[in-house]
């Protein structure tokens, strides 16, 4: 079975600043998908990035990028200029590809604080 | 943007009593699914549901739970005899046919069982 964990139950980072959340996985699949969510105070869960594992670029939306590290089965995410509105809890995701409709399994999530 | 939407966001139920929530899945998508978060926790997979059956399923969704596509539209989770630890919140989401795509999640319905 794919485990996800999150070793930062908590980080901080100044507005207008870079701060980077990990995420490691274990897998024995080759293809497979990783995901980053975000959950506001709301609680809704909004998807961040994804990556296709059989890709070897980095996947980036706007200040949000990765850093996969497949050997490693390192899935990082990296928000640069944050702001107040990014503080949420970040969940890391993995999604078998051999599979359709294959269930996310998640980390235990980083609880991000920005700071004015 | 089409989105998943839930029924009801937040409900109260007495301890024993059935509860049943509610999910329309965006249009096009062929595979459903719902997870559960109980407060302070990491979201856990409970059931996806394809072709008008049961997908796979976790350890958590017991008998005690049940799923159902009752029309073309909505997608209902059923929790009969509720406990306390049934207290969370439960999220529907789905994905369209292939394996790769993003499951989109609803708002989420908070449950609270007294």
């Amino acid at each position: 079975a794919q485990t996800v964990t999150q070793s930062q139950p908590e980080m901080s980072v100044q507005e207008a600043e870079t701060v980077t959340l990990s995420c490691t996985y274990d897998t024995s699949e080759s293809d497979y998908y990783l995901f980053w969510y975000k959950q506001p105070p709301s609680r809704q869960m909004i998807l961040v990035i994804r990556q296709e594992a059989y890709k070897q670029q980095n996947a980036t939306e706007n200040r949000f990028s990765v850093n996969f590290q497949k050997a490693a089965k390192s899935f990082s995410l990296k928000i640069s200029d944050s702001q107040l509105g990014d503080a949420a809890m970040y969940f890391c995701a993995y999604r078998s590809a051999e599979t359709s409709g294959s269930r996310l399994t998640f980390g235990e999530g980083t609880q991000l604080t920005v700071n004015p | 943007e089409p989105e998943v939407t839930q029924t009801p966001s937040h409900q109260v139920t007495q301890m024993g009593q059935e509860v049943i929530l509610r999910c329309v899945p965006i249009s096009n998508h062929l595979y459903f699914y719902w997870y559960r978060q109980i407060l302070g926790q990491k979201v856990e997979f409970l059931v996806s549901f394809y072709n008008n059956e049961i997908s796979e399923k976790s350890e958590i969704f017991d008998d005690q739970f049940s799923v159902e596509r009752p029309d073309g539209s909505n997608f209902t989770l059923k929790i009969r005899s509720t406990k306390l630890e049934d207290s969370a919140m439960y999220f529907c989401a789905s994905s369209s046919m292939h394996s790769g795509n993003t499951i989109y999640f609803g708002e989420g319905s908070w449950l609270t069982v007294v």
